[in-house]
């Protein structure tokens, strides 16, 4: 069912430094990227979304680079903080039908 | 609202024990998904509903497993005999079908099957 590679596995960061992280996808037919915030103990949020007619959206910290050549999208954290410490996912989506595939996962921890 | 309710939170078992997690989407929402968390394979869909019905089972790992949506508001996922392999962090999450609309998910269940 795998169809969204995502890594690092893992990453450690210096607080103030840039963290990021790769997806890859092989299906044409999604058309919508999220990525989801999941703190220890609790369920995954969503952090930031993407749809593929723009190549970059930028919320805060937060942005999503994607290119649709390449079948690929990232997330960059500026300034990661302390607090951006979680384990992150992208996903994607067809719009067809409400599914979400996730890739596998990222744990982030920003130290200080 | 509450969110997405999820019960029991924990649950440990026996091997070959029936076990039961359920689920209470958020009112109003269209769409209910049972995931499967662990290390090794993230996120993994397991089945979703629309309007109650079941669309998609392709992620049941077997027959062992089964889900269910009498009503707008509840969903089960049975696991009957359970096996060790099936330890894991279960999720329900909901959405609003239409436009492109996050995904609210329930806190998990832990299970463990020793």
């Amino acid at each position: 069912q795998q169809q969204v590679k995502q890594s690092p596995q893992s990453l450690i960061v210096q607080k103030g430094g840039i963290s990021i992280i790769n997806c890859a996808y092989e299906n044409t037919a999604f058309d919508y990227f999220p990525w989801y915030q999941q703190f220890p103990g609790k369920g995954p949020a969503l952090l930031i979304a993407i749809r593929p007619d723009v190549s970059e959206k930028k919320e805060g910290r937060f942005t999503i680079s994607f290119n649709k050549s390449a079948k690929q999208f990232s997330l960059h954290i500026m300034d990661s903080q302390p607090g951006d410490s979680a384990t992150y996912f992208c996903a994607a989506g067809n719009g067809d039908t409400d599914k979400l595939i996730f890739g596998t996962g990222t744990r982030l921890q920003v130290f200080p | 609202d509450a969110g997405v309710i999820q019960s029991p939170r924990h649950e440990v078992t026996e091997m070959g024990q029936e076990v039961t997690l359920r689920c209470k989407p958020i009112s109003g929402h269209n769409s209910l998904f049972w995931y499967r968390q662990t290390m090794m394979r993230g996120l993994e869909l397991l089945i979703y509903f629309n309007n109650n019905v079941p669309i998609d089972d392709s992620g049941m790992p077997e027959d062992r497993f089964s889900a269910k949506m009498p009503n707008a508001s509840f969903s089960t996922l049975k696991i009957q005999p359970s096996e060790p392999r099936d330890s894991a962090v279960y999720f329900c999450a909901s959405t609003a079908t239409g436009e492109w609309t996050e995904a609210f998910f329930g806190q998990g269940t832990r299970l463990t099957v020793v």
